[in-house]
């Protein structure tokens, strides 16, 4: 099956400083990139979308400036989460699906806690 | 709008039959698809449903009927490993983004010996 590596699966960082989480898909290409987040006992929420090559489209509410995505390759999407504070601590969950494919398969997610 | 509604929590005995249920209120739906969450792990995949019916596989079945804006997910012979949150998520080829998906708040299931 496919395989979607997400790293890292935890960090802790400063509050103010930047934190970068790479989503990877291993044995297929990523033609779409899903970025959520989720709090404690709530659903995930997608914060954006990315297609290889071009601009993520952000869903309302979130910060395109606080969460840069970039989506260089076809295998490889990054979430940044800048100038981090408190409030961001969550689990960040990302997902791929390549073309032609129905399902979009999970990173193992990354706890954020920033202090 | 999307909406999607399942109930929050389920419990049941180790051996019984379990039957979450997931209604939704989705434009330019395109399948539903249930996942299963542990604590501190991201979903994993269990079914897919984009046409009417039953879907089985193995202990688990899926129900989907579109015009109801309605599904089911089924677990049988329940194990003390299936406790754990069922996400009910619909895919909307429809807007900006297409094969986006909406998921339900999630329904945690406690399974007792």
């Amino acid at each position: 099956g496919a395989v979607v590596s997400q790293h890292p699966s935890w960090v802790i960082c400063k509050s103010g400083t930047s934190v970068k989480i790479e989503c990877r898909s291993l044995d297929f290409q990523a033609t779409t990139m899903f970025w959520y987040r989720q709090f404690p006992k709530q659903s995930l929420m997608l914060m954006a979308t990315s297609n290889e090559g071009s601009k993520a489209t952000y869903e309302q509410g979130v910060e395109k400036d606080k969460f840069l995505i970039n989506h260089a390759s076809l295998t490889l999407s990054t979430l940044t989460v800048t100038s981090a504070h408190p409030e961001d601590s969550s689990f960040y969950i990302c997902s791929a699906r390549g073309t032609g494919q129905t399902e979009a398969f999970f990173g193992q997610g990354t706890r954020l806690t920033v202090v | 709008g999307q909406n999607i509604d399942q109930p929050t929590e389920m419990t049941a005995t180790e051996g019984a039959i379990v039957q979450i249920n997931c209604t939704y209120q989705t434009s330019g739906f395109n399948g539903l698809f249930w996942y299963q969450q542990h604590a501190g792990e991201a979903p994993t995949f269990l079914s897919y449903n984009v046409l009417d019916g039953l879907e089985e596989k193995g202990r688990f079945s899926s129900f989907l009927s579109r015009s109801k804006g309605y599904s089911y997910l089924l677990l049988k012979e329940l194990q003390m490993k299936d406790s754990a949150s069922y996400l009910c998520a619909v895919r909307s080829d429809r807007g900006s983004t297409l094969g986006r998906l909406y998921f339900g708040r999630g329904t945690q299931l406690t399974v007792w010996p």
